[in-house]
Order: structure tokens, then C-alpha cells, then sequence
């Protein structure tokens, strides 16, 4: 149990263009989803937190305007890196959770992000 | 907020030997401490966690222990094998909030 996944794996796009990754909790329904930023060879950075139908939390630094998330339904949630720019090359990861398990987090195999 | 430091940043031990990584925390309210496992290019694995009702945990070859007090927690990997090479990272978070990471060590067991 407590699958989830992500689409697609890897993605190369142009500078300039958007890119929307999805994350899907496969077998069992999400309060909560996580999305990460993880830089070679360094640790998880949380960008935002998401709760079903209301707004994303974003962290400091993170622009809210540039990466866009929804998360329409217990079962999905997306990442739109819009306007897209070589810096934003990284390893998205999602990860999904439920308050009546506390603080665990399952995560998704992540997204390969380059921008050429 | 929290912020929890990690150590070491690389760590190599010969098979066979065990392998203790070391994370300290911040915030006394923070009460859930997973580790995970992370190879290249592949999304963390949850191996061990606690929580701060209990002061050690064993799974097999990794324990975790727990100090409250001191507000730490380490990592014991006992008979290492090449397999268990890989990054390794704590992390902390009060129920229901988000988790916070160490930096990260990265393991390499030499056979």
C-alpha cells in the first residue's frame, strides 16, 4: 500500500516553455502532498505545501507565480514549472501523506527536469 | 522553524564494520524522525523512523536512537554490505507538518 507515482520521469524542455508534472497517490487517498527540489548532490528542499481544494503553502524563496500547484483531488496533485529557464534543471520529487498517520510521507520516484 | 544538522557528510567503512550517522534537531515540539535511503537518480526510501514516545528502535541491522534531551537521533547500520552504499538522510517533524531534512551522508561500504 501507499503508492505513489509520478509523471513523467524525466523531461527536457526548451527555455522559456512551461512543464506540468503530475503526482498521483495510486492506492489510498491524500490529505496532504509535498513537492521537493533536490539539486545534485544535495538534500530535499520542500518548495510547497498542498491540501486538497485550497491553496498551496509555498516556503520562502519559492515564487508561488513561477511554480504552479493544483491539487484538484485526494488523488492528484500537479507541478507547473512555467517559463522555464536552465536554473530550474533539478530532480522534482512529490511525496503524499494523511494527518491521521502523522508525519508520513510516501514519496514518488521523482522528475528528471532539464531546460535547455 | 526546525533546522537539523547532519553528520558526517561521507562516510566509508569496510564491510562488515558498522556505519553511525548522527543528526541533531531544533525544535523540542518535533516528534517524528524517519531516515531514509536514497540512491542516484531514485526517490528516498523510508528505512527505520521513530517517534519520541520510545528511545530506540530495531529493524534487522539498523537501529535508531533517540535522545530527547539532547535532542538527537542517530543512524546504527551493524554488519554494512556493499548494498547498503548509498545517501542517507534524516529528518524531523511535529505530527501532521512538514518534514525537515539533514543535508545528508553519503555511505560507502568498501568490499
Amino acid at each position: 500500500g501507499a503508492v505513489v507515482s509520478q509523471h513523467p520521469s524525466w523531461v527536457i524542455c526548451k527555455s522559456g516553455t512551461s512543464v506540468k508534472i503530475e503526482c498521483r497517490s495510486l492506492d489510498f487517498q491524500a490529505t496532504t502532498m509535498f513537492w521537493y527540489r533536490q539539486f545534485p548532490k544535495q538534500s530535499l528542499m520542500l518548495m510547497a505545501t498542498s491540501n486538497e481544494g485550497s491553496k498551496a503553502t509555498y516556503e520562502q524563496g519559492v515564487e508561488k507565480d513561477k511554480f504552479l500547484i493544483n491539487h484538484a483531488s485526494l488523488t492528484l496533485s500537479t507541478l507547473t514549472v512555467t517559463s522555464a529557464h536552465p536554473e530550474d534543471s533539478s530532480f522534482y520529487i512529490c511525496s503524499a501523506g494523511f494527518l491521521d498517520r502523522g508525519s508520513e510521507q510516501y514519496f514518488g520516484p521523482g522528475t528528471r527536469l532539464t531546460v535547455t | 522553524g526546525e533546522n537539523v544538522e547532519q553528520h558526517p557528510s561521507t562516510l566509508s567503512v569496510q564491510e562488515g564494520d558498522s556505519a553511525v550517522i548522527k543528526c541533531t534537531y531544533s525544535d523540542s515540539a518535533s516528534n517524528y524522525f524517519p531516515w531514509y535511503k536514497q540512491e542516484l537518480g531514485k526517490r528516498p526510501q523510508l528505512i527505520i523512523d521513530i517517534r519520541s514516545n520510545v528511545g530506540e528502535k530495531k529493524d534487522q541491522r539498523i537501529a535508531v536512537t533517540l535522545n530527547k534531551t539532547a535532542k538527537h537521533f542517530s543512524l546504527h547500520i551493524t554488519e554494512t554490505q556493499p548494498e547498503d552504499s548509498a545517501v542517507y538522510f534524516c529528518a524531523a517533524s511535529k505530527y501532521g507538518n512538514k518534514l525537515v531534512f539533514g543535508a545528508g551522508t553519503i555511505l560507502r561500504v568498501k568490499s
